[in-house]
């Protein structure tokens, strides 16, 4: 399989429960994100794992825990969301090296909290 | 700080008829500015981007883009728009000079582009 891709595609979950997204990435980059994005808002750049150094928005609260075991994968674990946070999460990768290498995006996963 | 913004949220056009999505962007030093593509039930698509050199940036299905320094403008277009190309268009900016954990990108909110049959 090519490029990136995310699982599950979709998901609903309660307010109590945990659950994981997954995202795998076939490219060979060596920096992978994860986004936010909600209708009509810009892309809210939630995380990013570049050459093993994590820079996060610090305006992502703490129920959002990244987790990226290596280069071609990257899990966002969930735990007590509120119904806010229900959004389509998009994962990314690039080059970390270079100025100016274009993200590739995989198809995201649509999350509903009720 | 770097910003950019799509003032159009929604954009119709008849088939066949040139297209144009804006984009106006705000940065320090020297942008690297990107469009990217949301067709429905799927992840962002690069279309094209621009980092130095002739400000008409030529990209995927016939789209090209416009570099103007004295408007900080982006702006997609195509000459002659496809049923097809109805989807969600996203303009991205970076400051050149930034560095560290500031070297992303920032996106804009996105414009809706409906062609018309």
């Amino acid at each position: 399989e090519t490029g990136v891709t995310q699982t599950p595609r979709h998901l609903v979950m309660g307010m109590t429960n945990k659950k994981s997204l997954k995202c795998e990435q076939h490219l060979g980059h060596n920096a992978m994100y994860w986004y936010k994005q909600s209708a009509k808002k810009p892309l809210e750049l939630m995380f990013v794992y570049s050459l093993e150094e994590r820079v996060e928005n610090n305006s992502v609260p703490s129920r959002f825990s990244p987790e990226c075991p290596n280069s071609s994968h990257l899990f966002l674990h969930l735990h007590t969301l509120q119904p806010e946070d229900s959004a389509l999460y998009l994962c990314a990768s690039s080059q970390a090296s270079g100025n100016y290498n274009e993200q590739f995006f995989g198809p995201g996963t649509r999350l509903t909290v009720l | 700080a770097q910003s950019v913004a799509q003032p159009e949220d929604q954009v119709n056009v008849a088939e066949g008829n040139p297209l144009t999505v804006k984009c106006t962007y705000s940065v320090s030093g020297n942008p690297y500015l990107f469009w990217y593509v949301q067709y429905p039930n799927r992840g962002l698509q690069f279309l094209l981007k621009y980092i130095t050199g002739d400000n008409l940036v030529k990209g995927s299905y016939g789209f090209e883009a416009e570099f103007n320094k004295s408007q900080t403008s982006f702006h997609l277009k195509k000459p002659s728009a496809l049923v097809s190309d109805s989807a969600l268009y996203f303009c991205a900016v970076r400051d050149a000079s930034s560095s560290g954990s500031a070297r992303q990108l920032t996106f804009g909110s996105g414009t809706q582009l409906t062609v018309l049959p």
